[in-house]
């Protein structure tokens, strides 16, 4: 099955600067890769996905980046707001109805003003 | 974006009752659904994948006669914790997947469950 591998667990950032979370998956067949924002006692909010037909998403401060040849995704978040400071979770999946959702084990994000 | 609700959002409940805990998806129908159990500072993990009108398939090492699920209709499942123990105290999340969407998952909110 799939295994995601995450990293850095931690990150600390001043507001401004940039903050990258990188993560790693195995099934070569996944071809749907989410990533989620989850706020201290509440349930993960989708915030920017990608499909393996595309190399690069972005919507506002949030970009994510493809290699299915390395088999790895990252999340990009640009001029960090300490708003940001939440865990983020990447997940990887075969986009088929009725598969769930493997994660990695989430990056604690911290952005400090 | 879509919707999930859960309820309630916490709940206590003694050792040896069982409580239930429902996942509602308010704008899109979902045939599928799925059950997270979180520990804090952990990762979510997979309990179970409940599809509408039929049983639900569980992970590995998830006792099926402790965590019943169903999923009754296209909007609605629920986690019945069956004589709940206080290891059972976690923090449980639900999502539901937007065939209509991209197979995009969305989740509820989630239901802190404590057993004392």
């Amino acid at each position: 099955g799939e295994n995601v591998e995450q990293h850095p667990s931690t990150l600390s950032v001043q507001e401004g600067d940039s903050a990258v979370i990188k993560c790693t998956y195995s099934d070569s067949a996944s071809n749907y890769f989410p990533w989620y924002k989850q706020e201290l006692g509440k349930g993960p909010q989708l915030i920017i996905d990608i499909r393996s037909n595309v190399g690069e998403k972005k919507d506002q401060r949030i970009a994510v980046t493809l290699n299915k040849t390395a088999k790895h995704f990252s999340l990009h978040i640009t001029e960090t707001q300490p708003e940001d400071s939440a865990v983020y979770f990447c997940a990887a999946i075969v986009d088929q109805a009725g598969t769930a959702l493997i994660f990695g084990k989430g990056t604690t994000l911290s952005v400090s003003s | 974006g879509a919707v999930v609700s859960q309820h309630p959002s916490w709940v206590i409940c003694k050792s040896g009752t069982s409580v239930k805990i429902e996942c509602r998806s308010l704008d899109f129908q979902a045939t599928t659904m799925f059950w997270y159990r979180q520990f804090p500072k952990q990762s979510l993990m997979l309990m179970a994948t409940s599809n509408e009108g039929s049983k639900a398939t569980y992970e590995q090492g998830v006792e099926k006669d402790k965590f019943l699920i169903n999923h009754a209709s296209l909007t609605l499942s629920t986690l019945t914790v069956t004589s709940a123990h206080p290891e059972d105290s976690s923090f449980y999340i639900c999502s539901a997947q937007n065939r209509g969407s991209g197979n995009t998952i969305y989740f509820g909110e989630g239901s802190w469950l404590t057993v004392v």
